[in-house]
């Protein structure tokens, strides 16, 4: 089955600079992949998606690459801002429609 | 536009109690998911259902944990006995899709502590 793999665990990071954060999973058949932050005590949201027929997709300041033959996908935060700070999930969709989720990532921001 | 709702926020049981948990989802939305969150981890799915169906209950402890969806609206999900181990946060979701899992909308989540 599917397995995801998120890198690093934690990520500090100072104000201002960009934060990238690392997936990678096993099945080739998989063809969405969602990133999620939950910030302290609070829900997961939805920040950003792809799909597998994109190989990049950007929103303000939060992007996402994939890299299919590499199987691994990336989300990357530019210009960093106190409230980036938060727990950042990637997941990847199986071929049972299910969303198997990476460990999480723990962005902190350096003011 | 309402979101997911649940219910309590907090809970704390002792071992070998029961416990439930209720989620009303955002309207419309077909799918609702049951996940289980320990501390440092990723969500876990436990059960999907659409509509009133059970879609996947693979990682469900059936021995000890069921849920249902009668009306196919809200959702509760219930644990007995519990065990030290049952001590997470449990997030209820939902999305308009029928069957993928795309755009999840979590609730606030319940805290159980299972002392």
């Amino acid at each position: 089955g599917e397995n995801v793999e998120q890198h690093p665990s934690t990520l500090s990071v100072q104000e201002g600079d960009s934060a990238v954060i690392k997936c990678t999973y096993s099945d080739s058949a998989s063809n969405y992949f969602p990133w999620y932050k939950q910030e302290l005590g609070k829900r997961p949201q939805l920040i950003i998606d792809i799909r597998s027929n994109v190989g990049e997709k950007k929103d303000q300041r939060i992007a996402v690459t994939l890299n299919k033959t590499a199987k691994h996908f990336s989300l990357h935060i530019t210009e960093t801002q106190p409230e980036d700070s938060a727990v950042y999930f990637c997941a990847a969709m199986d071929s049972n429609y299910q969303l198997i989720w990476g460990a999480g990532t723990k962005l902190i921001i350096k003011p | 536009e309402a979101g997911v709702a649940q219910s309590p926020r907090y809970k704390i049981i002792e071992k070998r109690q029961s416990v439930a948990f209720w989620c009303n989802p955002i309207s419309g939305h077909a799918t609702l998911y049951w996940y289980q969150q320990i501390l440092g981890q990723g969500p876990k799915l436990l059960i999907q259902f659409q509509n009133n169906g059970v879609v996947d209950d693979s990682q469900l402890p059936k021995d000890r944990f069921s849920a249902e969806r009668l009306k196919g609206v809200d959702s509760t999900l219930k644990i007995q006995p519990a065990k030290l181990e049952d001590s997470a946060v449990y997030l209820c979701a939902s999305s308009l899709g029928a069957v993928a899992a795309e755009k999840l909308f979590f609730g606030s989540g319940t805290q159980l502590s299972v002392l």
